[in-house]
């Protein structure tokens, strides 16, 4: 089974802040890799699919990169609607999908 | 617009059985492949089980398999999912989510997209 780690599992950002989130996988996964941003109570959104590819209405702060084994999904200047958990996902062992543990970013 | 909405959610006994729905609105319900992710209170989240559009292929997380049944209805555009044997580690917020796809080599990019709002299940006696 592929096994997913994010680093770190929580930060403190301020307002402006660029903000740098990794994800790792256990095994090469090329780009098959998704990040999603979930809010206290909320449902998660899919922020960026297939490594790098920006969802439709996501706002271009975001983005994310990497290949194999190694991801980043970087926010360049952090707005307060960004506080909020951070997912990475695998879809290289599709049908079976693997999260990551989350990165939780709040208010410094 | 796409929209999905959870329903069926309770509290329940250990050893007793529940069955959540998932109503789709808003696009071709019987193109998609449909998801269960689920999420413990305080943690993270956990693919349940994934339907093709069609209901031919079903596959699930170890955790569940055995006990719990992913099934749709295309003609109602909703998806199902039957849980027995609940035990109290299932207590979780289970979402719907569609899958959405872009074709590649060797196989298809994945990903989920939208997600439904949730519905809490929780188990205890």
């Amino acid at each position: 089974d592929i096994q997913m780690t994010q680093s770190p599992s929580s930060l403190s950002a301020s307002v402006g802040d660029r903000v740098t989130i990794t994800c790792r996988a256990s095994q090469s996964i090329s780009s098959y890799l998704n990040w999603y941003q979930q809010k206290p109570g909320k449902a998660p959104k899919l922020l960026i699919y297939a490594a790098s590819s920006l969802q439709s209405g996501v706002p271009s702060r975001f983005s994310g990169s990497g290949s194999g084994t190694d991801f980043t999904l970087t926010i360049s200047s952090l707005q307060p609607e960004d506080f909020a958990t951070y997912y990475c996902q695998q879809s290289y062992s599709t049908p079976i999908f693997t999260f990551g543990p989350g990165t939780k970013v709040d208010i410094k | 617009q796409v929209q999905l909405v959870e329903s069926g959610g309770g509290v329940v006994q250990p050893g007793r059985s529940l069955r959540l729905s998932c109503a789709a609105s808003g696009f071709t319900f019987s193109s998609y492949g449909m998801h269960w992710v689920r999420q413990a209170p305080g943690k993270g989240l956990e693919w349940v089980a994934v339907i093709w559009y069609d209901g031919s292929n079903k596959y699930y997380a170890d955790s569940v398999k055995g006990r719990f049944t992913i099934s749709r209805d295309n003609s109602k555009n909703t998806l199902y999912l039957q849980m027995n044997s609940l035990r109290a580690e299932d207590t979780a917020v289970y979402y719907c989510a569609r899958d959405e796809y872009s074709s590649s080599f060797p196989h298809s990019y994945n990903w989920f997209d939208p997600w439904g709002q949730g519905t809490l299940v929780t188990v205890s006696s």
